[in-house]
Parts: C-alpha cells; structure tokens; sequence
C-alpha cells in the first residue's frame, strides 16, 4: 500500500522559490506503475492540477505554471520534489503530492499548507 | 482546453436520499478519462470513481457513476452521513491534460 507524505517549509516570500518534497512509502519512485503529480489548492478554493513525473524522466505540466514549475526524482531517497519560482500570493495553497495512472490520481498525501507572505 | 462544469453548486439532502450529481464537459470526452474525487474538510481528495464507472478500491457500492460524451454523472443511492462532503470531477485531455471541475457541495438539509 503506497503512501505518500508531503513536507516543506510553510511560508515562502515573494518572488522566491518554493521546494517542497514528497516522500513514498510502501512502493518506489522508480515504479513503472505510477505516474507522480502536484496539485494544489488554494484555501477555500478549488483543486488544480500542477503536473506530473514518470519513472523514465518524462514530465508533463499545466501550460499555465510551466514556465514555473520543475518536478524531480530522487530514488536515492524514493522522494519526489516540487519547485516553483517566482512566487506571489496566488500561490498560497495546500500542495498535495499524489500517485496514479496519466489519467487519474489513486492515492494522496495529506497536503502541506505553503504560504506566500513577506 | 476543455471545460467541466459541475451541478448543481450545492446539493441539500437528507441522510438515505438519493444525491445526482452532474459533471458537463464543454467538448465530449473518453469514459476512460472521468474520474470523480470526494474531498472531506482539512482532508486529502480520495478517488471514487475512474473510467466514469468503475469504482476505486474499496469504495462502496453506493458510488456509481454513468455517462458519456459531454454529460456525466456520479450517483449516491442512499447518503450515509460520512457522505456529506465536497465532489469533483476531473478529466484527461490535451490542455492542461489534466483538469477538475468546480465541485459540488453536498450538504445536509
């Protein structure tokens, strides 16, 4: 049974990086069984698809944050990680990492609460 | 890009009522790219439904989901209380390839 577990830093400032880190358990990030996805949501808002890693290294992302937004592995660490820069405030939201096929989302994490505030 | 649409906004029901909930795509889609999520407060989504009828694991055979093209459709025959709860829908497309609609809010009258 994968299960997924998101951590980062809880408060970024403007107009600098966000990191945060996925951590899997009970599967691996090598896995040709997973697609691995960020999505967000913002607080009393809807959900928003971020993007997506595949084992092979291939990356698919939502056009409107692909300018920002980097996804990696670290199978050293069975980890997977977000990056987005250039934040501001609309970039405040619950940070979910999840796991599925292309086309759906099986198992999440409990989310991770960033805040974009100077 | 495709759009989806959710309806009604808020649903009002009792407990043992029966909850429609609709998903409307603004071009058709696969049934193998519907999904549908419940999402309880402060918690995680949890997938319900995908290829617009199957069931996730572990899911109870209440959840049902139908439909085709640009009209879906995610059924709860008679609401446990544990049902009550915020609903999406979500398909894969070309862009953004993944999508989720607004979400429907079933809560209790």
């Amino acid at each position: 049974q994968v299960q997924l577990q998101e951590s980062g830093p809880g408060l970024v400032k403007p107009s600098e990086t966000l990191s945060v880190t996925c951590t899997v358990s009970g599967g691996s990030v090598s896995s040709r069984s997973y697609y691995w996805s960020w999505i967000r949501q913002p607080p009393g808002k809807g959900l928003e698809w971020i993007g997506y890693m595949y084992y092979s290294g291939s990356t698919n992302y939502n056009p409107s944050l692909k300018s920002r937004v980097t996804i990696s592995l670290d199978t050293s660490k069975n980890q997977f990680s977000l990056k987005l820069s250039s934040v501001t405030a609309a970039d405040t939201a619950v940070y979910y990492c999840a796991g599925g096929t292309y086309y759906y989302a099986s198992v999440w994490g409990q989310g991770t609460l960033v805040t974009v505030s100077s | 890009d495709i759009v989806l649409t959710q309806s009604p906004g808020t649903l009002s029901l009792s407990p043992g009522e029966r909850a429609t909930l609709s998903c409307r795509a603004s071009q058709s889609v696969s049934r193998t790219y519907l999904a549908w999520y419940q999402q309880k407060p402060g918690q995680a989504p949890r997938l319900l439904i995908y290829g617009a009828s199957s069931r996730a694991t572990g899911i109870p055979d209440r959840f049902s989901g139908s439909g085709s093209g640009t009209d879906f459709t995610l059924t709860i025959s008679r609401l446990e209380p544990e049902d009550f709860a915020v609903y999406y829908c979500q398909q894969y497309g070309n862009s953004p390839p993944l999508a989720f609609g607004p979400g429907t809010i079933v809560d209790i009258k």
